[in-house]
């Protein structure tokens, strides 16, 4: 267990709509970041958010939103969701940035239809 | 650009036996590894880390090896056992205040009995 929880664990959205997943980080841990994970694939950073900020973001387009809240749970929303969009999206926390240890929760599994 | 790859797309190994994993990278300014493991349908788990300062760390039954001439890490399991098998990605993380992770596309470790 590493204290990284998301919800919801599966969901099935339409092309067009919107989703929002959701994470809680583990105790104590100020920094949370999102990664997309297709099948057969490495995860790929989407965004990192630090003390409520957005704090660095990888190759994704700004349909590709987050949040992170006073107690450090985060949200990653998605617009207009395409096909390619099916993946496995994971949530990472760690303590601080330049932290040793960045942990993973199971991840979301989203399929777009 | 940055990136990391493995050597060995799969690798089987019989129970007992160690398991080696390679890991090329191309960033010469990462100063921080990870080795994580990922079971089926769930999210990566932190095996090991090690920065940049070092050659070599061990942990339980794992050891990570550094080589920063050739930009090549590897991951020593000893004595596999079944539950070992996995995917296997190394990450890096080229430093600084984002804590961005790049990983390859893994390594599948198949432990037979």
């Amino acid at each position: 267990e590493t204290g990284v929880t998301q919800s919801p664990t599966h969901l099935i959205k339409t092309r067009g709509q919107q989703v929002t997943l959701r994470c809680s980080s583990q105790s104590g841990h100020n920094t949370v970041s999102w990664y997309q994970q297709a099948l057969g694939q490495g995860p790929q950073f989407i965004f990192q958010y630090y003390r409520e900020e957005e704090n660095g973001r990888g190759n994704f387009p700004p349909r590709f939103s987050g949040l992170q809240f006073p107690n450090y749970s985060s949200e990653l929303n998605v617009n207009a969701l395409e096909l390619d969009d099916s993946a496995l999206y994971l949530c990472a926390s760690s303590a601080q940035q330049g932290s040793n240890t960045i942990y993973f929760g199971e991840g979301s599994w989203l399929t777009v239809v | 650009g940055e990136s990391v790859g493995l050597h060995l797309p799969t690798l089987s190994v019989q129970e007992g036996d160690n398991s080696i994993i390679n890991c090329a990278y191309s960033n010469s300014a990462s100063d921080y590894f990870i080795w994580y493991k990922q079971e089926s349908g769930k999210g990566p788990q932190f095996i090991i880390d090690i920065r940049s300062n070092m050659d070599k760390r061990q942990g339980q039954r794992v050891t990570v090896l550094l080589n920063k001439t050739v930009k090549h890490l590897s991951l020593q399991i000893a004595a596999t056992q079944p539950g070992d098998s996995a995917v296997y990605f190394c990450a890096e993380n080229p430093g600084g205040s984002n804590y961005k992770l790049t990983f390859g596309k893994g390594t599948l470790l198949t432990v037979n009995p």
